[in-house]
């Protein structure tokens, strides 16, 4: 079956300190990628998105994402955290063909001062 | 522009009681998606609509009824709340591909009591 697991519920990092938020994806095809942000009390907003090409993808925010085919996985990464990143993180999975996304459980970032 | 607008930003109902939740966007876009949101469990979708006129059940459709009006407008409809439809709500709509990014609305907080 399909599926998007985020291995990690929370995670606490000091602002400044880089960030990595694991994504692992079960999926057939090839996947299209996403990865969303949620502030307190917000909608949702795209970071980034991979479906071809370089697997390196830059986003906003100073965000980044490398997906890697042989490990099916999507992680986000940031070189320094600032307070204001403190939100939760969505990744997402999609397929050509199919109007439906499949979407991990989230992981709440915490920024420590 | 607005980008996706739902209505209400709040609601508390009585068990058994109806209600229904506005959702509307002027990208011209063809696809939207109703979801929800529980602690834990990440988004999951009750209904979407691939274009105007079409709508299918999504991942947790039982409970609720949708509408999709013309291109702008997509209802959601609770026709006797349960307290386990407790939750937040988000509307969604996407241009057409499955690459194409989900431009999400506010959400609407629903209490059923």
């Amino acid at each position: 079956a399909q599926s998007v697991t985020q291995p990690d519920i929370h995670i606490t990092v000091s602002e400044g300190a880089s960030l990595e938020l694991r994504c692992n994806y079960s999926y057939g095809a090839t996947p299209y990628l996403f990865w969303y942000v949620q502030s307190p009390g917000q909608g949702l907003q795209l970071l980034l998105k991979y479906f071809s090409g370089d697997t390196l993808v830059q986003g906003i925010k100073g965000f980044e994402a490398e997906f890697k085919r042989s490990q099916s996985s999507f992680n986000l990464r940031k070189p320094s955290v600032h307070w204001s990143d403190a939100a939760e993180y969505f990744c997402a999975v999609g397929q050509e063909g199919n109007y439906q996304l499949i979407w991990g459980a989230g992981t709440k970032l915490i920024i420590k001062p | 522009n607005a980008g996706v607008t739902q209505t209400p930003k709040f609601q508390v109902l009585k068990t058994g009681q109806s209600m229904t939740l506005q959702c509307a966007q002027d990208m011209n876009h063809n696809s939207m998606y109703w979801y929800r949101q529980d602690p834990g469990m990440g988004l999951r979708l009750i209904y979407y609509s691939a274009s105007e006129g079409t709508t299918d059940k999504g991942e947790v459709p039982n409970g609720y009824n949708v509408s999709r009006l013309n291109k702008r407008e997509f209802s959601l409809r609770l026709e006797s709340a349960a307290p386990s439809q407790t939750s937040v709500y988000f509307c969604a709509s996407r241009q057409q591909g499955a690459s194409d990014t989900q431009y999400f609305g506010p959400g609407t907080r629903l209490t059923v009591l």
